[in-house]
């Protein structure tokens, strides 16, 4: 399966700053998707990193507070704008490289907002 | 809509012990299934899937059946050990090419020796 790397792994930010997250993969794919995993809780599906077009997001999230870029086919950020304690969580980007093929996922970002 | 039910958690077991931890869903499609097991500090781990009834997944031990006639696909090993001890979740995916994954609340698992 693709190596799928993000970073950072962690990070403690102070409110109502940015922070950018990377993932990276070893291979190009096909799907790739954001999910957020809030303390003690299960993912919740952030959005759609769509290559070369605006991302698709869920109901709940909008794209001034999660700016997505998917420039290419292995490369994605997500960016968490105008941080609140509210947005402590893990971050996780996952992929899915071709049809009928599971999703694998990164090890996710652990951000803490003071 | 689409979602996916598992048992409260925490499970917490002896070494050895037999496990099964339940998951039912509800989907107007035709899901793959998926047990992901995410460890401490971790991210999460594809553990074992089926993409249609009557398939029955298996991975380290741990196996999970399909089941259309009762949407159910629960998780089972026979004989836990102490570095199982993990969150695992249960989740769907309706299959078609870039549909993401629908996850249940996770089931804790603690086990002691």
């Amino acid at each position: 399966s693709a190596v799928i790397s993000q970073k950072p792994s962690r990070d403690i930010c102070q409110r109502g700053t940015s922070l950018t997250i990377q993932c990276q993969v070893d291979s190009q794919v096909t799907m790739m998707f954001w999910y957020r995993q809030q303390p003690g809780q299960s993912l919740t599906l952030i959005a759609t990193a769509n290559q070369g077009s605006e991302a698709t997001y869920e109901s709940g999230f909008v794209i001034d507070k999660f700016p997505i870029s998917r420039p290419n086919l292995t490369f994605s950020t997500l960016t968490v704008s105008n941080m609140s304690p509210e947005d402590s969580s893990i971050y996780l980007c996952s992929v899915v490289s071709g049809n009928n093929q599971p999703q694998h996922f990164g090890d996710g970002t652990r951000l803490s907002i003071l | 809509g689409d979602s996916v039910t598992q048992m409260e958690g925490p499970v917490t077991l002896s070494e050895e012990a037999f496990l099964t931890i339940n998951c039912t869903y509800t989907a107007t499609g035709y899901p793959s299934l998926f047990w992901y097991v995410q460890y401490p500090g971790e991210g999460l781990q594809l553990l074992l899937k089926a993409t249609k009834a009557d398939d029955k997944g298996s991975n380290k031990g741990f196996e999970a059946t399909y089941r259309k006639e009762t949407t159910s696909f629960h998780l089972e090993k026979g004989s836990v050990q102490v570095s199982d001890s993990a969150v695992y979740f249960c989740a769907l995916t309706i299959n078609q090419a870039g549909t993401a994954l629908i996850f249940g609340k996770g089931t804790t698992l603690s086990v002691s020796s």
